[in-house]
């Protein structure tokens, strides 16, 4: 079966400092991929998608960036972080016939 | 790609009665998802239905999708405290393409009193 990970779980950074975020997959391969944010007590916004190695689609321009190295890797970057950046992370991958999504665990940023 | 909007944004009842979720849509979907999330954890996909279905049951979940007025519920029977949760509807339009992206909104945040 497939599952997905992601880490950290909890993150503490302090303005300035840089990021990165892992997510992997298991069991699927060449998954569509997602990362969303979510702000405190707010829906989620979808920040980038890839449909495959290499390829990245951002939906909203940011203080971030992602990358896929591998087929089941997704990072998500920051070289310098701002207090506006913290939230929950999650990570997605995609079902491919009818598009539904299954997210990991999240991580939780704290830009102090 | 578009997101539904939840209808109401918070909802508490007790324990037994039954919780409805409301969604509304702007474009053509290809079908429509509903999404649960425990306080600080992932979502988890509950149901799908597709543009050409009216109505799906899944336990104690049942969906309704009215494409006509763009929108769709989600009823949840017999209520437990283990349903307080945020409930998220996520279209899927037409056009979304190869990435499949969903959008979602603010959901319901349901409180389900012991």
């Amino acid at each position: 079966s497939q599952t997905i990970h992601q880490w950290p779980a909890t993150l503490v950074q302090p303005v300035g400092s840089p990021l990165s975020l892992e997510c992997t997959v298991e069991g699927t391969s060449n998954p569509n991929l997602y990362w969303y944010r979510q702000a405190a007590g707010r829906g989620l916004q979808l920040l980038f998608y890839s449909v495959g190695i290499g390829q990245i689609s951002s939906e909203v321009p940011q203080n971030l960036s992602a990358s896929r190295p591998q087929d089941r890797q997704f990072i998500l970057s920051s070289k310098k972080l701002l207090l506006s950046d913290s939230g929950f992370y999650l990570c997605a991958w995609g079902g491919l016939n009818t598009g539904e999504l299954f997210f990991g665990e999240g991580s939780r940023l704290t830009v102090l | 790609s578009q997101q539904g909007e939840e209808d109401p944004q918070a909802l508490s009842i007790q324990e037994g009665e039954n919780a409805t979720m409301n969604c509304s849509y702007k474009t053509s979907i290809n079908n429509l998802q509903w999404y649960r999330q425990n306080s600080g954890r992932g979502l988890v996909h509950l149901i799908l239905i597709r543009s050409n279905e009216r109505e799906k049951h899944s336990g104690r979940l049942r969906v309704t999708l009215d494409t006509s007025k763009k929108s769709s519920s989600l009823l949840i029977t017999a209520s437990r405290a283990a349903d307080t949760a945020s409930y998220f509807c996520a279209p899927r339009p037409i056009s979304s393409g190869s990435a499949r992206q969903l959008t979602f909104g603010s959901g319901t945040q349901l409180t389900v009193l012991p």
